[in-house]
């Protein structure tokens, strides 16, 4: 079982709504990452956090997106205003220890926007 | 930029089979080099890791070497399983921000 519970598992929205993705319960990690798979392609980075602070993000991660720890625990993933393209699966990642340890996955949240 | 390049799938194999996923990468400096496995409906999960140049990681049979000659990091298993059935992805981390570089990923199918 992941450290990490990604909710929620699946989400459908229509075009043009917010929505926000979330890892809980974070313990005391401090780094965590966003990445994206949108369906049959490649894992891409979207952007990394660390001590409340984004430390680096991909062009994907445009001004449509927002990372925050809103209550020091769950970490989300805010897309403003959604399109079409964001359909995919979004997964949470943090360190196993320290930074230089392998990234470990949550189960990744479906996101359907129609 | 860094990236990853991965054999086309889909892979499909009869159970007991040798397997062998071609990986090859460009980097600036020293990569550390990792396989994640996909599971039909589940997230990532980390497979094996190597830090550096001739480094071989191994777990649950799977074996591969971090080959900086070659700048290759091929996933190798002397018999697969059915449950072996699943997407494997190559990555990297050149350590500049820690984020992983994945490759496209590989479909394996193996049959009974």
């Amino acid at each position: 079982e992941p450290e990490v519970t990604q909710t929620p598992s699946h989400q459908v929205t229509q075009m043009g709504q917010e929505v926000i993705l979330r890892c809980v319960p974070i313990s005391n990690h401090l780094y965590f990452y966003w990445y994206r798979q949108i369906l049959g392609q490649k894992v891409e980075f979207l952007v990394s956090f660390y001590n409340n602070e984004i430390s680096e993000k991909s062009e994907i991660f445009d001004d449509q997106f927002s990372v925050e720890r809103p209550d020091g625990s769950n970490f989300t993933l805010k897309i403003r205003s959604t399109k079409l393209e964001d359909s995919a699966m979004y997964f949470c990642a943090w360190h196993q220890g320290e930074i230089n340890s392998p990234l470990h996955f949550g189960n990744g949240t479906r996101l359907t926007v129609t | 930029g860094d990236s990853v390049t991965q054999m086309e799938g889909p892979v499909t194999l009869s159970e007991e089979a040798f397997l062998t996923i071609n990986c090859t990468y460009t980097a600036t400096g020293y990569p550390s080099l990792f396989w994640y496995v996909q599971y039909p409906g589940e997230g990532l999960q980390l497979l094996l890791k190597a830090t550096k140049a001739d480094d071989k990681g191994s777990n649950k049979g799977f074996e591969a070497t971090y080959r900086k000659e070659t700048t290759s990091f091929h996933l190798e298993k002397g018999s697969v399983q059915v449950s072996d059935s699943a997407v494997y992805f190559c990555a990297l981390s050149d350590h500049s921000g820690y984020a992983l570089n994945f490759g496209k990923g590989t479909s394996l199918l193996v049959t009974p």
